[in-house]
């Protein structure tokens, strides 16, 4: 069965630094997927913050605009795990963080989905 | 940025309803478009890729139909479990955008 498990949500000040992780199981080749951070604010809707596609693209990252710059996604193959380095923390970066895998070969669909960690921002 | 439309923000539905969501894109998106569910307290679930593939285990019930830029969601006959907020989200230019969401209520 193919799983993610976020982890590493806090509480951290503003202006501070956080890493993500989601472990991924199950997957015949980690590589192969596009892998995607979406944010939700307890209440509201879903924010796409970023992705970083397969080892086709090498591993191309692309980031939404309210978060290039203060946010770097990488992953460890070796691990089958990616990351979310959140530095410049502000209060409006609280909210429950999921990551996501993408189908293969379906141009960047998601399909499973983390349980999502939360991260809290203030002081 | 790719702006994503739905309609209605909320409905009020029986159990045994047919179920009508739509979502409108600012450009057209190629059929690169998907659907997903969210019960209360729950992570996102996906449910249609390709703006009319379900995804494994999904019930029949649900359907996604449309094109260039207007694409719908169809449940033929809600279920109790079927009670959650409905997003769309278009995958076909970044960065990759969801709408506001659809809560389907009792």
């Amino acid at each position: 069965e193919v799983q993610l498990v976020e982890s590493g949500g806090a509480l951290v000040q503003p202006g501070g630094s956080l890493r993500l992780s989601c472990a991924a199981s199950g997957f015949i080749f980690f590589s192969d997927h596009y892998m995607d951070w979406v944010r939700q604010v307890p209440g509201k809707g879903l924010e796409w913050v970023g992705r970083s596609e397969n080892k086709a693209t090498d591993y191309a990252t692309y980031y939404a605009a309210s978060v290039n710059g203060r946010f770097t996604i990488s992953r460890d193959e070796s691990k089958d795990s990616l990351y979310l380095h959140m530095n410049s923390l502000k209060n409006e970066d609280t909210a429950v963080y999921y990551c996501a895998a993408g189908i293969v070969g379906a141009r960047g669909a998601f399909d499973v989905w983390g349980l999502g960690t939360l991260v809290t921002v203030s002081s | 940025d790719v702006q994503m439309t739905q309609s209605p923000s909320s409905l009020s539905a029986s159990v045994g309803d047919r179920v009508t969501i739509t979502c409108r894109a600012g450009q057209g998106l190629s059929d690169s478009l998907a659907w997903f569910q969210q019960r209360p307290g729950k992570a996102p679930k996906s449910l249609i890729y390709g703006a009319s593939t379900l995804q494994s285990g999904v019930p029949s019930r649900f359907s996604g139909s449309g094109s260039g830029t207007d694409y719908t969601l169809t449940i033929s006959s809600l279920q109790p479990e079927d009670f959650a907020t409905y997003y769309c989200q278009q995958y076909r230019f970044y960065p990759l955008t969801f709408g506001q969401g659809t809560k389907v209520e009792i």
